[in-house]
């Protein structure tokens, strides 16, 4: 099986610009959830989907949204890009149960200049 | 909230040496717990996983971890230590009631030294 695929895996963006990432879940996962790591916040939640519906969402402004598609692929969008967005992105997918683990991709590096 | 701690920013041990890294967690219930490891400019690896049972789990590259629920912690060992393993490991826990968010440690950055 492939593992999670994340696109693209860099990008460099201006202030007040927005962005969209997208990733694509292994085969047959239901489950997408989205996290933003900086050096200074750590790893820190951002929202899941499972099954097209948005079933968490972490604490960060409405700039930050999301949505999945009906093959489970899922986009995320920055609006009014910030420096403080520079960061590591990361999404995980599984089955979507509670007893099973979230795969990670390798991460999409957006850097805010 | 639930929330989770590694009390060590950095640890550097000698190659062959025995390494233990903290975690403790702070949830009423038994979550379900991780551990993964990240080498620079990467995702997550899932090293191995609590869910029930056995308190004593196993995962790859030689690593184990032990539940103890009266200290409410998840700490993770290796016998011998490869140069390999240097790294940065994170202790995750997952709550029932949020089955698709994973609360994180702020890690711990593994040196080891030849």
């Amino acid at each position: 099986k492939a593992g999670v695929t994340q696109t693209p895996r860099y990008l460099i963006k201006t202030r007040g610009q927005q962005v969209t990432l997208s990733c694509s879940p292994i085969s047959g996962h239901r489950s997408v959830s989205w996290y933003q790591q900086t050096p200074g916040q750590g790893l820190q939640f951002l929202f899941e989907y499972f099954s097209e519906t948005q079933r968490n969402k972490g604490n960060f402004p409405g700039r930050f949204s999301g949505r999945q598609f009906s093959n489970s692929r899922s986009e995320m969008n920055v609006s009014t890009l910030e420096l403080g967005d520079s960061a590591l992105y990361l999404c995980a997918s599984s089955p979507g149960q509670m007893n099973t683990e979230a795969f990670f991709g390798q991460g999409t590096r957006l850097t805010v200049v | 909230a639930q929330s989770v701690t590694q009390p060590d920013i950095h640890i550097t041990v000698s190659e062959g040496a025995s390494l233990e890294l903290r975690c403790n967690y702070s949830y009423g219930a038994t979550p379900y717990l991780f551990w993964y490891v990240q080498s620079p400019g990467q995702g997550l690896q899932l090293l191995l996983k609590y869910f029930s049972g056995d308190t004593l789990v196993q995962g790859i590259k030689g690593f184990e971890a032990e539940f103890k629920r009266s200290q409410s912690s998840f700490n993770l060992r290796k016998p011998s230590v490869h140069w390999s393993d240097a790294a940065e490991y994170f202790c995750a826990v997952v709550i029932e009631a949020n089955a698709g968010k994973s609360t994180f440690g702020d890690g711990t950055t593994l040196t080891v030294k030849p």
